[in-house]
């Protein structure tokens, strides 16, 4: 099955700073690409995805780019804020859903 | 809108004890997910229906596991046994579409701990 890789666990960056989180796959079936953002104690949520026919995508302060011969997808956060704190996941699809293991990111004020 | 729902929000078994978990999916969303995540981890599929259909039920761990959508919306997920490997938060997930590579719609998750 698929495996996907994702780091670094944590990031701590200064407010205003960019983060980026990085994510690896080994199924080359796989063609579709989402990015939750979970807060504490509450529910995943959808923040961006890709699909493999798609080099990079952008919403407004977040981005996502793949690179299917290397298998591997990042997103990118631009201009942080505190409420950008929370765990994110990346996820990969061929069949089904492979999560990766989650980065927990703090945004310092 | 009403968003995809989960009941109870927290169980405590005893060890040995079955449990059901129940999942309200939003109206009219074929797909519908189960996945379990332990502390500190990303979500893991346990199984997918499409309406009442059972499609693919290979992430489930043992078959102390049973999960059934008899009507093609609620769907309800029953752990026989319960051991304390069992103790996590399950999600449910919820889709519009019949192809899986679309957004899903996550429930708040039952933590379910087991002593």
């Amino acid at each position: 099955g698929e495996n996907v890789e994702q780091h670094p666990s944590t990031l701590s960056v200064q407010e205003g700073d960019s983060a980026v989180i990085k994510c690896t796959y080994s199924d080359s079936a796989s063609n579709y690409f989402p990015w939750y953002k979970q807060e504490l104690g509450k529910r995943p949520q959808l923040i961006i995805d890709i699909r493999s026919n798609v080099g990079e995508k952008k919403d407004q302060r977040i981005a996502v780019t793949l690179n299917k011969t290397a298998k591997h997808f990042s997103l990118h956060i631009t201009e942080t804020q505190p409420e950008d704190s929370a765990v994110y996941f990346c996820a990969a699809y061929p069949r089904r859903f492979y999560f990766g293991s989650g980065t927990k990111l703090n945004v310092k004020p | 809108g009403a968003g995809v729902s989960q009941s109870p929000r927290y169980k405590v078994a005893k060890r040995g004890q079955d449990v059901a978990l129940r999942c309200d999916p939003i109206s009219g969303h074929v797909s519908l997910f189960w996945y379990q995540q332990a502390l500190g981890q990303g979500p893991e599929f346990l199984t997918y229906f499409q309406n009442e259909a059972q499609l693919d039920k290979s992430g489930l761990p043992s078959d102390r596991f049973f999960a059934e959508r008899p009507e093609g919306s609620v769907s309800t997920l029953k752990i026989q046994r319960t051991q304390q490997e069992d103790s996590a938060v399950y999600l449910c997930a919820s889709s519009l579409a019949r192809d899986l590579s679309y957004e899903q719609y996550f429930g708040p998750g039952t933590r379910l701990t087991v002593t």
